[in-house]
């Protein structure tokens, strides 16, 4: 069975800051999905990467980037530089092959204070 | 596109009335939805697959005569919750895959929060 774990419960940071949220996966199909989504105050979640097992290689996208290592089951999140408006729960997901049925971990919520 | 809908986004109800709230794919078309349930910092937990045309799929320990759900089109399904009780407040999010787009995609609505009191 899949399962996500996001082991950082809370992380608190200064405005400027670079944070890493991480995500570690377990699964058992060679086939799989992996997502990063941000729930702000407002509940709504937010789409921000899918990644497939095949796409080892790290991406950026303005202030975010993501470190995808199949080795160690990890598909860690970094924000550069971040903003108090990066202050949200973040979810890591999990997805296998041929099935949409999302397995979230159970969150990261980031303070970023002034 | 991928704009998923729901409505209402509060409501707040007395205990034992039922409520129902309406999840809208609004650019798509959605063969399977699905229904999340999130307590106050927690995770999303998934509550039931909803494929056009057919029963839901609940998961375990979710009451299916409690929380009914009806995938009657492409673009809508409903979640109504029945005799509600205080336990039964929390936020209720729907999603939807879009079959052009490949099953493993799923599109979040805005969610619903319900109150009951």
């Amino acid at each position: 069975a899949q399962k996500v774990t996001q082991a950082q419960t809370e992380i608190s940071v200064v405005e400027k800051e670079d944070v890493t949220l991480d995500c570690v996966y377990e699964t058992r199909d060679t086939t799989y999905y992996l997502f990063w989504y941000k729930q702000p105050p407002s509940g709504e979640l937010v789409f921000l990467i899918r990644r497939n097992s095949f796409d080892e290689q790290n991406e950026i996208s303005g202030r975010y980037s993501w470190n995808f290592q199949k080795s160690t089951s990890s598909f860690n999140f970094t924000i550069t530089a971040s903003q108090v408006v990066d202050s949200a729960v973040y979810f890591c997901a999990l997805s296998e092959r041929g099935y949409s049925t999302l397995t979230f971990g159970k969150g990261t919520m980031l303070l970023v204070s002034p | 596109g991928a704009v998923v809908s729901q409505h209402p986004s509060r409501v707040i109800c007395k205990s034992g009335t039922s409520v129902k709230i309406e999840c809208r794919s609004l650019d798509f078309q959605a063969t399977t939805m699905f229904w999340y349930r999130q307590f106050p910092k927690q995770s999303l937990m998934l509550m039931a697959t909803s494929n056009e045309g057919s029963k839901a799929t609940y998961e375990q320990g979710v009451e299916k005569d409690k929380f009914l759900i009806n995938h009657a089109s492409l673009t809508l399904s409903t979640l109504t919750v029945t005799s509600a009780h205080p336990e039964d407040s929390s936020f209720y999010i729907c999603s939807a895959s879009d079959r052009d787009r490949g099953s493993y995609e799923q599109y979040f609505g805005p969610g619903t929060r319900l109150t009951v009191t």
